[in-house]
């Protein structure tokens, strides 16, 4: 079955603090990982995806296909990160079917 | 950036009663839009995915009797809820996406439904 699977509800930091936010998946075929961010009374938008392997307000993404992860990391953490963010998984012939994961509230505290 | 509009924000209706939640791609066509649905402190689950022209493509479990999708037009998807119960309650959001690529794709800002 297809899932993906955030352990964390909450993870509290102080500024400057690294941050991993933890994803696993299952998934039979070759996904595509990606993150998404929302950010107080703002809509959901996308912050990565894997295939990009790109860096974006600091955060990067590594697609561990042996583990089944895609931990979301950044090295120091900065207040305005404070924000839900879920990781999430399509097929590559199912764009934009997105599976979510649980959401990963990220408190980032001055 | 592409916007999808969602309307309305947040509606409360008497259980028995009809929904309807526009999704609206104000600056780009969308040939595909996506149905999701939260409840509180839970993930996105997809509902159903919004074929332009066609029949809308429903997940399982999800009732197409209940959630009336159409596509009328290549910026325009409405999720009608039919005869609303309170364990419809919940929060609505909307995806699109520019050329049907999901990298992308936008959301809406969701509609809070509350079934009295």
């Amino acid at each position: 079955a297809q899932r993906v699977t955030q352990p964390e509800k909450l993870l509290s930091v102080f500024k400057g603090a690294p941050v991993e936010l933890k994803c696993n998946y299952s998934y039979s075929g070759s996904p595509e990982l990606f993150w998404y961010v929302q950010y107080s009374r703002q809509r959901l938008q996308l912050l990565l995806r894997h295939i990009s392997r790109e860096s974006i307000k600091g955060f990067t993404a590594d697609l561990n296909k042996g583990e089944t992860s895609f931990h979301l990391k950044k090295p120091f953490a900065q207040e305005e990160d404070s924000a839900m963010y879920y990781c999430a998984l399509s097929s590559y012939r199912n764009t934009g079917k997105l599976i979510f994961g649980q959401g990963t509230t990220l408190q980032v505290k001055p | 950036g592409a916007v999808v509009s969602q309307h309305p924000s947040w509606v409360i209706c008497k259980s028995g009663t009809s929904v309807k939640i526009e999704c609206r791609s104000l600056d780009f066509q969308a040939t595909t839009m996506f149905w999701y649905r939260q409840f509180p402190k839970q993930s996105l689950m997809l509902m159903a995915t919004s074929n332009e022209g066609s029949k809308a493509t429903y997940e399982q479990g999800v009732e197409k009797d209940k959630f009336l999708i159409n596509h009328a037009s290549l910026t325009l998807s409405t999720l009608t809820v039919t005869s609303a119960h309170p364990e419809d309650s919940s929060f609505y959001i909307c995806s699109a996406s520019p050329e049907g690529v999901h990298e992308k794709l936008f959301f809406g800002s969701g509609t809070q439904l509350s079934v009295l």
